[in-house]
């Protein structure tokens, strides 16, 4: 059975507080990870695409790491504004040969101003 | 109009009922998506099209029938559902079905089986 595990799976914060969340993955036949922020009642917006081990990428006060050997992966947002509150969504993508795509359920984020 | 745009938004049908859903593109991509996002469950993938040829069907039951007409198309068709496939039917593109392209969702059909 094939697990993408995401934790916690809410966490509420003060505005200005920096927070970080885990998504575990299996460390075999890797191709890629992907992140999504999910806003209430908006489609998922696609925040980083990550595939090199050790991968490092930043978009503002968010930032995202990478280990495929382990089978993890870290989203760090700095300085926590409300209008970060969304579900933070993971997608391992294996490549057996063909590609499969798996979620994880997603890290509720509240951001209390 | 530009992004991924899903209709209808909302959909009641009953079990007998044959409906489409429909999900359209206008960004040049290459690869569409559908997904079904049911209560506290994580995102599933049903479909994936590359080219308008289906290159993943992830055992979804037959009454899902997806149909691929062009590159910015998409249709789900449905027919005979049952109650538990209740949920939130996302579409989305990316520019090809590589996996390294981020996916561009659009805002999802909900859909209530009677």
């Amino acid at each position: 059975i094939l697990n993408v595990e995401q934790s916690p799976q809410s966490l509420h914060v003060q505005e200005g507080d920096s927070t970080n969340f885990t998504c575990s993955f299996p460390s075999s036949n890797f191709y890629a990870l992907h992140w999504y922020r999910w806003e209430t009642a908006k489609s998922p917006e696609a925040l980083f695409v990550m595939t090199l081990n050790g991968d490092e990428k930043k978009k503002g006060r968010i930032s995202a790491t990478l280990n495929t050997k382990e089978g993890y992966s870290y989203l760090y947002i700095k300085g926590s504004q409300p209008e970060d509150s969304a579900t933070y969504l993971c997608a391992f993508i294996r490549d057996t040969g063909g590609f499969k795509t798996i979620f994880g359920a997603g890290t509720r984020l509240f951001v209390k101003a | 109009e530009t992004g991924v745009t899903q209709t209808p938004r909302h959909l009641v049908m009953g079990m007998t009922n044959k409906k489409s859903l429909k999900c359209e593109q206008h960004l040049g991509h290459n690869a569409m998506y559908w997904y079904k996002q049911s209560a506290k469950k994580p995102l599933e993938l049903m479909f994936v099209y590359s080219l308008e040829e289906r290159v993943e069907n992830n055992s979804v039951p037959s009454r899902f029938s997806p149909e691929c007409p062009n590159s910015s198309h998409l249709f789900l068709h449905l027919h005979t559902l049952q109650p538990e496939d209740s949920a939130l039917y996302l579409c989305a593109s990316s520019l090809g079905a590589t996996s390294n392209q981020p996916q561009h969702f659009g805002d999802g059909t909900r859909l209530s089986i009677l």
